[in-house]
């Protein structure tokens, strides 16, 4: 079974500045999808970025870009130039390539200080 | 409508009581997904729809939990003799099509159970 590892439970970055979220999954599949949810306090569930594993290159989304080792199965999600707005419960999830059942980590939650 | 409607965002309710919730997605969204979020957690897969059919429902933790989508639009999950340990917040979404396609979450609705 597929599972989505999420290390930090919490942290905090001084606006403008970079962070990383880190993430673990297992998976005996060769192809997959792998995403970065945003949950902010208005209990919305935004889809951040997403990334399919049979490409090599580094999904980027504006100031958002993944880290993405296949072989070490990790994909770290990087925030750059962090904002007020980005302070929110961060989640990782899986999805199989023939399966429809997304799998979350247990998430990160952000606070960025003024 | 312009995105996945949730309705009711809070429901409190006495145990023993049965509960309905209502998931109203996005307009011409074939699939439809039933997700519930314990405090702390990332959302676990409930059930999943394709159009009218109820294609999977392997995440229903038990049988007082139900889902139906009859016109394979608006869906209801039901849970009858609700318990304490049945509040969660139960999220909805949906997509265009099934498989590895981007889902729209809705709001969620946040059950408490007393």
């Amino acid at each position: 079974a597929q599972t989505v590892t999420q290390s930090q439970p919490e942290m905090s970055v001084q606006e403008a500045e970079t962070v990383t979220l880190s993430c673990t999954y297992d998976t005996s599949e060769s192809n997959y999808y792998l995403f970065w949810y945003k949950q902010p306090p208005s209990r919305q569930m935004i889809l951040v970025i997403r990334q399919e594993a049979y490409k090599q290159q580094n999904a980027t989304e504006n100031r958002f870009s993944v880290n993405f080792q296949k072989a070490a199965k990790s994909f770290s999600l990087k925030i750059s130039d962090s904002q007020l707005g980005d302070t929110a419960m961060y989640f990782c999830a899986f999805l199989g390539d023939s399966s429809y059942k997304l799998i979350f980590g247990s998430g990160t939650r952000l606070l960025v200080r003024p | 409508g312009a995105g996945v409607s949730q309705s009711p965002r809070y429901k409190v309710t006495k145990r023993g009581q049965d509960v309905a919730l209502r998931c109203d997605p996005i307009s011409g969204h074939v699939s439809l997904y039933w997700y519930r979020q314990a405090l702390g957690q990332g959302p676990e897969f409930l059930t999943y729809f394709n159009y009218e059919a109820q294609q999977d429902k392997s995440g229903l933790p038990n049988d007082r939990f139900s889902a139906e989508r009859p016109e394979g639009s608006i869906s209801t999950l039901t849970i009858q003799r609700t318990e304490q340990r049945d509040s969660a917040m139960y999220r909805c979404a949906s997509s265009l099509r099934t498989l590895n396609e981007k889902l729209f979450f809705g709001s969620g609705t946040q059950l408490s159970v007393l």
